[in-house]
């Protein structure tokens, strides 16, 4: 089975500062992704990859960069975190079939 | 704009009845349809999908209804138990790249 794993799965931040969230997967998938989740609007595309040294905007990316060094990992980074961005943060890889295999999420708090 | 629209946003049934998701979206690009649930403080794990080439897809007690012509897709759970209350998430993926959109969500509560 598919392991995706974050790192931290929980973190607290101040308005202003630099965030940046973590995601590693084993099962050399090409593509990777960063979602956030909301209540009301599901989960929304922030960043993806189709490998490694590639990026892509989502439908969200405002605020937010992301970076693709190794076909593992796929970081998402907030160089000025605001409270608007408190959400909790999902990362999900696949392999060009179907199915996206799930992180189990991070959740962030900007004061 | 929101591209995969869901409904309800929330269903509570009795164990034993069918619940029935409803998505639909605009884009005649979109060429892969999954569902996926999500039980509180768990991520997202897929539940069953389908693909336009048809219109129903069954897994045991899970059927996804397609209508291409209308651009609708539901699905249905049949013999609801309380294990199934959860949120459950629609998606679709265009064509050509490997970006999903996800509805809203849909909350549902089987009550035993």
């Amino acid at each position: 089975e598919a392991a995706v794993t974050q790192s931290p799965r929980n973190k607290v931040a101040v308005t202003g500062g630099k965030v940046t969230l973590s995601c590693n997967q084993t099962n050399n998938h090409n593509n990777m992704y960063w979602y956030r989740q909301d209540t009301g609007h599901g989960l929304r595309l922030i960043h993806y990859s189709y490998g490694a040294g590639s990026t892509e905007k989502g439908d969200i990316p405002d605020g937010y960069k992301a970076s693709r060094p190794s076909q593992e990992n796929f970081s998402l980074i907030l160089e000025l975190a605001t409270p608007s961005q408190t959400s909790v943060y999902f990362c999900a890889s696949g392999a060009g079939t179907y199915e996206q295999y799930f992180g189990p999420g991070t959740r962030l708090t900007v004061l | 704009q929101q591209q995969v629209r869901q409904s309800p946003q929330s269903l509570t049934v009795w164990e034993g009845e069918t619940a029935i998701l409803n998505c639909s979206y605009e884009d005649s690009t979109f060429d892969y349809f999954p569902w996926y649930h999500q039980f509180p403080g768990e991520s997202p794990a897929l539940l069953i999908a389908i693909r336009p080439v048809s219109n129903k897809k069954e897994d045991g007690r899970f059927t996804i209804f397609f209508n291409k012509r209308e651009k609708k897709f539901s699905l249905h759970i049949a013999d609801s138990q309380p294990g199934d209350s959860a949120t459950y998430f629609c998606a679709a993926r265009r064509t050509g790249n490997y970006k999903y959109v996800f509805g809203a969500g849909t909350r549902l509560k089987v009550i035993a």
